[in-house]
């Protein structure tokens, strides 16, 4: 079946640092991601849609310039998180619409910033 | 404003025993309705998806009810393996992302 294929699983940053959180499909086509955010004891949130070869779509509050999101092959989408703050630790997931019925997600990747 | 309402709970259930959950969304038009599970600290997974004429996996049954705007998940012959939080997701289908729930967080008991 269709996989997403995310990482880091984990990662720990220092305050005002950068971070990279990959999404690859595997074996199949994704020219659609979409990312979420999930903090503890809240629902997934929908942060924006990634489209390969264009511009992603952000959700109301999300702030574009913070969290860059780049779809630059069928395969791939990317989110970077600038300038990390304390705040932006949580669990983020990225989801592609699937083959059959449902979405695939990626394994997450929890952003614990100190 | 898109909405998926549910009761987080916990629901806390004997072993054996049914557990029905249910949740609520606001928006009409969605076309696509999902259970997932999550275990904690994990990516969700799709229990099954949700149609008008209902559906049902093993254990699992699933309803949809357009006309009240609510989906419906029953466990039957509950098992400590069931233990997870269950999120109803809504969609407006294909390009659109999903609306999750918070999710209702169930506790199988021996």
């Amino acid at each position: 079946g269709a996989v997403v294929s995310q990482h880091p699983s984990r990662v720990i940053c220092k305050s005002g640092t950068s971070v990279k959180i990959e999404c690859r499909s595997l074996d199949f086509q994704a020219t659609t991601m979409f990312w979420y955010r999930q903090f503890p004891k809240q629902s997934l949130m929908l942060m924006a849609t990634s489209n390969e070869g264009s511009k992603a779509t952000y959700e109301q509050g999300v702030e574009k310039d913070k969290f860059l999101i780049n779809h630059a092959s069928l395969t791939l989408s990317t989110l970077t998180v600038t300038s990390a703050h304390p705040e932006d630790s949580s669990f983020y997931i990225c989801s592609a619409p699937g083959q059959g019925a449902g979405y695939t997600f990626g394994s997450g990747t929890r952003l614990t910033v100190v | 404003r898109k909405e998926v309402e549910q009761d987080p709970g916990p629901f806390n259930v004997p072993e054996g025993a049914t557990v029905a959950f249910n949740c609520t969304y606001s928006n009409s038009a969605s076309q696509s309705f999902f259970w997932y599970r999550q275990d904690c600290r994990k990516e969700p997974k799709l229990l099954m998806s949700v149609y008008s004429s209902g559906n049902e996996d093993g254990r699992f049954t699933a309803q949809l009810n357009r006309a009240s705007q609510y989906i419906s998940l029953l466990i039957r012959d509950s098992k400590l393996s069931d233990s997870a939080t269950y999120l109803c997701v809504v969609s407006g289908g294909g390009a659109d992302g999903l609306t999750f729930g918070k999710g209702t967080h169930l506790i199988i008991q021996p």
